[in-house]
């Protein structure tokens, strides 16, 4: 089944630094959503990047796509204590199901 | 502005006791709305998932089922409950426009479920 799978799997950093996530999926979308969920909380949602799209800001987020290496990162920029929390890639299956990966555990050391 | 709420947070229960997981959006109507669960923190499962009053359709065979009595409510439902039940219970809201597609999902707080 279509899915995102995130990598790494955990990413520890220090306050100030950048932390780039990435997601694979496996077949063809038409969009890509990353989700935030902090430590025993719902998923917030963070942006959505069309497949016609390449690249798109929201504040210290960028997110990028290829669509021809169905691959996406997140990069986070100049991170903070409070941007510790779980990160998520989603995607549309066929069936309309939104379909997530297993998740990045970003902690970011003050 | 809309809004989720999902309760209780936490849940205790025996094995073989009924569940009922409460879920209500406020602040838009005829939204679709979906259950997942979550093992260990990590990826989510999608359970149930309504695109309007009784409509359920369900993605897991297993002991557990939904109900949508009303536009803005979803209840998660077991009979009796077994200890693979355990795990962390999402309620997820989407707008309808595209039938989901291009559309983000907002999720509750959700319920922490612990099987004895």
């Amino acid at each position: 089944s279509q899915q995102g799978e995130e990598d790494p799997q955990a990413l520890s950093i220090q306050e100030g630094e950048n932390a780039t996530m990435n997601c694979s999926y496996k077949t063809s979308i038409n969009n890509l959503q990353w989700y935030r969920q902090n430590s025993g909380r719902g998923l917030v949602h963070l942006i959505l990047i069309r497949s016609n799209e390449r690249e798109k800001h929201s504040g210290r987020l960028r997110v990028t796509l290829d669509t021809s290496k169905k691959s996406s990162s997140l990069l986070i920029t100049a991170s903070r204590a409070a941007d510790t929390a779980s990160y998520f890639c989603a995607t549309y299956n066929q069936g309309g199901k939104l379909i997530f990966g297993q998740g990045t555990e970003l902690s970011v050391k003050p | 502005s809309q809004t989720i709420h999902q309760w209780p947070a936490t849940l205790v229960q025996p094995v073989g006791s009924p569940l009922s997981l409460e879920c209500t959006v406020e602040g838009t109507s005829n939204p679709n709305l979906y259950w997942y669960r979550q093992a260990a923190g990590r990826g989510l499962q999608l359970l149930f998932y309504s695109v309007g009053i009784g409509q359920i359709s369900s993605e897991v065979p297993q002991n557990l089922s939904a109900s949508r009595p009303q536009d803005r409510q979803f209840i998660l439902s077991s009979k009796k409950l077994l200890l693979s039940d355990s795990g962390f219970y999402l309620c997820a809201w989407s707008h309808k426009l595209g039938q989901g597609s291009n559309q983000p999902q907002h999720f509750g707080d959700g319920t922490r479920l612990s099987i004895l």
